[in-house]
């Protein structure tokens, strides 16, 4: 069974300042590691989907990276509209997403 | 821009009533979904269908079922609501092309069953 752990739970910042969030996964075979925003009472958006170990991807203050075992979501020099849950899912066998419970992102002005 | 909408954003229905939720996606997307998402238990898959009048249970199917008729629009149904179905219901459709499949969600419907 896929399992994802995201860590923290939650993380309050000062704007400006940088910080990782971390997504670990046990997946049979990988078919991609996707990053998703969530805003309270709202939809998930997506972000981004990553596809194999050593990929990048960038989207304003935000960057993903990926490892055969973990993922990273790194958020540079954050403001208070990056405030949101972000989710990471990975996708293994078949047309099922399994999804981690979150990173809460609070950021102060 | 994928566009996935959902019939309701707030639902108060009753004990025992039969409730339905729609959802519709635009983008002639093969796949769809229900899930529930619950504080401290994350998205929990209900239903999917990879087909028009094709379904598949997910990992909570307990107390629903689902309809697709045609290929954009998915419902859920709650044949006799109980309390502890309130939640928010989220639907996502996907196009399945072999190697990508993220999955693009609507807005949500908050349903409470007092």
């Amino acid at each position: 069974e896929d399992q994802v752990t995201q860590s923290p739970e939650a993380l309050r910042l000062q704007e400006g300042e940088s910080s990782s969030l971390n997504c670990s996964y046990t997946v049979s075979g990988l078919r991609g590691l996707f990053w998703y925003r969530q805003d309270p009472g709202k939809g998930p958006e997506f972000l981004f989907t990553l596809y194999s170990a050593g990929e990048e991807k960038e989207k304003e203050r935000l960057k993903a990276t990926l490892t055969k075992k973990e993922s990273f979501l790194h958020i540079t020099a954050p403001k208070p509209e990056d405030s949101a849950t972000y989710l990471c899912a990975v996708g293994s066998n078949d047309y099922k997403l399994s999804f981690g419970a979150g990173t809460t992102v609070t950021v102060r002005a | 821009d994928v566009k996935v909408t959902q019939s309701s954003r707030y639902l108060v229905k009753r004990t025992g009533e039969k409730v339905f939720l729609e959802c519709v996606q635009d983008m002639d997307h093969e796949n769809m979904f229900w899930y529930r998402q619950d504080p401290g238990l994350g998205l929990r898959l209900i239903y999917f269908s990879y087909d028009v009048k094709m379904k598949e249970k997910g990992d909570i199917p307990e107390g629903y079922s689902v309809s697709r008729e045609k290929k954009e629009r998915f419902s859920l149904i709650l044949e006799s609501a109980s309390t502890n179905q309130t939640s928010m219901y989220l639907c996502a459709s996907s196009l399945y092309s072999g190697s990508s499949y993220e999955q693009y969600f609507g807005p949500g419907t908050r349903l409470t069953v007092t």
